[in-house]
């Protein structure tokens, strides 16, 4: 079966603290994608990374990066130096093929809270 | 601004009925997916579409279909609603079909209650 876990449910630090975001899968297959979305507090969704299970090099994109290991199927993430604007909930997810087509199994999110 | 426009904001009805959610994508984005985010599911991907073909089916239900249409906006139709279908649902696109192989620009979603 395949599953994504995100265990934290809500997260607060205090701004300029780094924080990290995790993140585990379950799948028995080879091939797989996997994401992170953000939630802001105004309701929208936005796209912020996705991996293929066959590049397992870290990414980094300004303050934020994403650690995949495949020994522990994790995909997490990590915000450096935090900022209020970076409160939001965060999901992760898994893409793969199942039965001819591709499914995308989310987490249940984590909110992260910045205080100022 | 994602680029991608989803029509009504809001939308209130009663159970029973059939209700239609417009998406446009960005411009030149060939493939749309529909998202549904409720209290109970959590976030739920829908359907995917690549120039007017299915390329991607997730958790949608029988009594919801959706289409793409040649000039590439797509319509997610919810018939014979029932109060569980109360959530927000949002549209994407992005410029190819590979899942996993491109960036998702989303809309502003549209939000449905059942009464």
């Amino acid at each position: 079966a395949q599953k994504v876990t995100q265990a934290q449910t809500e997260i607060s630090v205090v701004e300029k603290e780094d924080v990290t975001l995790d993140c585990v899968y379950e799948t028995r297959d080879t091939t797989y994608y996997l994401f992170w979305y953000k939630q802001p507090p105004s309701g929208e969704l936005v796209f912020l990374i996705r991996r293929n299970s066959f590049d397992e090099q870290n990414e980094i994109s300004g303050r934020y990066s994403w650690n995949f290991q495949k020994s522990t199927s994790s995909f997490n993430f990590t915000i450096t130096a935090s900022q209020v604007v970076d409160s939001a909930v965060y999901f992760c997810a898994l893409s793969l093929l199942i039965s001819g087509t591709y499914k995308y199994i989310f987490g249940t999110g984590t909110r992260l809270k910045v205080l100022a | 601004d994602s680029g991608v426009t989803q029509t009504p904001k809001h939308l209130i009805t009663a159970t029973g009925q059939r209700v239609t959610l417009r998406c446009s994508p960005r411009s030149g984005d060939l493939s749309v997916y529909w998202y549904q985010q409720s209290l109970d599911q959590g976030l739920q991907f829908l359907i995917q579409y690549y120039n007017g073909e299915e390329r991607a089916k997730g958790n949608i239900l029988e009594r919801f279909s959706a289409q793409q249409f040649p000039d590439l906006h797509s319509e997610l139709n919810l018939s014979s609603l029932e109060l569980g279908d109360s959530a927000l649902y949002f549209c994407a696109s992005s410029v190819a079909w590979g899942a996993g192989q491109e960036t998702q620009y989303f809309g502003p979603g549209t939000r449905l209650l059942v009464l």
